[in-house]
């Protein structure tokens, strides 16, 4: 089945280190977004790509890197400098053009900072 | 960029219709979504509406625009338990970015 895949579910970090969330999907979408959810907050953009090597910053960047080396991956790093990394992820793609626009999500991946 | 409000809680009666309202700052996305997130997990599209209609009726979903105050709307008839679960309204920007709200968590009482 055609889908996005988030590894791990969960995820607990001591602070100090960083931590690489993965997220693959086989729908051969150009496009590939990182959101943190945080609770009555909705959804905040981190990182987002429209192609493989080229990626943007979203609306809370800082503490945070990406790569997009290949099309249907888009790994997301939350390092040491991010202050409050505890929360849950969530990894989405659509086509590149606006079709309906519609974005497919993965399941999530909630990190705990101990 | 776009700001988007919801109310964050609604609690209904099993059976009761639910509406669910979103504001909005920017008007220039071509569509408007509606997004539902069951407990620990994805979001999934419900339904969106083009800009230039004023409703759309799918099943138990109606979803209204009222592009003048900026108001977005969607009514669940007949409102299930299995309804239950925090609803976004989203909307596209520029570049592909998309713009949500802070989400409404739906309580549905049997």
């Amino acid at each position: 089945d055609g889908g996005i895949t988030q590894s791990p579910k969960y995820l607990f970090r001591k602070e100090g280190q960083n931590v690489t969330l993965s997220c693959e999907q086989n729908l051969n979408h150009d496009a590939m977004y990182w959101y943190r959810q945080d609770p009555g907050q909705g959804l905040r953009l981190i990182y987002y790509s429209q192609i493989v090597n080229d990626f943007q910053k979203g609306d809370i960047a800082e503490g945070y890197s990406v790569s997009r080396e290949k099309k249907e991956s888009f790994p997301l790093t939350v390092t040491s400098a991010q202050k409050n990394p505890t929360a849950f992820y969530l990894c989405a793609s659509s086509i590149a053009a606006l079709d309906t626009g519609e974005l497919f999500f993965g399941e999530g991946s909630r990190l705990t900072v101990l | 960029g776009e700001d988007v409000e919801q109310s964050l809680f609604l609690s209904v009666r099993e059976g009761d219709s639910s509406v669910i309202n979103c504001t909005y700052t920017d008007s220039s996305s071509t569509y408007l979504y509606w997004y539902k997130q069951e407990p620990g997990a994805g979001l999934q599209l419900l339904t969106y509406i083009f800009s230039n209609m004023d409703m759309k009726q799918d099943q138990r979903l109606t979803v209204l625009l009222n592009k003048k105050d900026k108001h977005l709307s969607l009514r669940i008839a007949d409102t299930q338990t299995g309804d239950s679960a925090i609803y976004f309204c989203a909307m596209a920007g520029t570049f592909n970015k998309f713009y949500f709200g802070s989400g409404t968590k739906l309580n549905v009482k049997p």
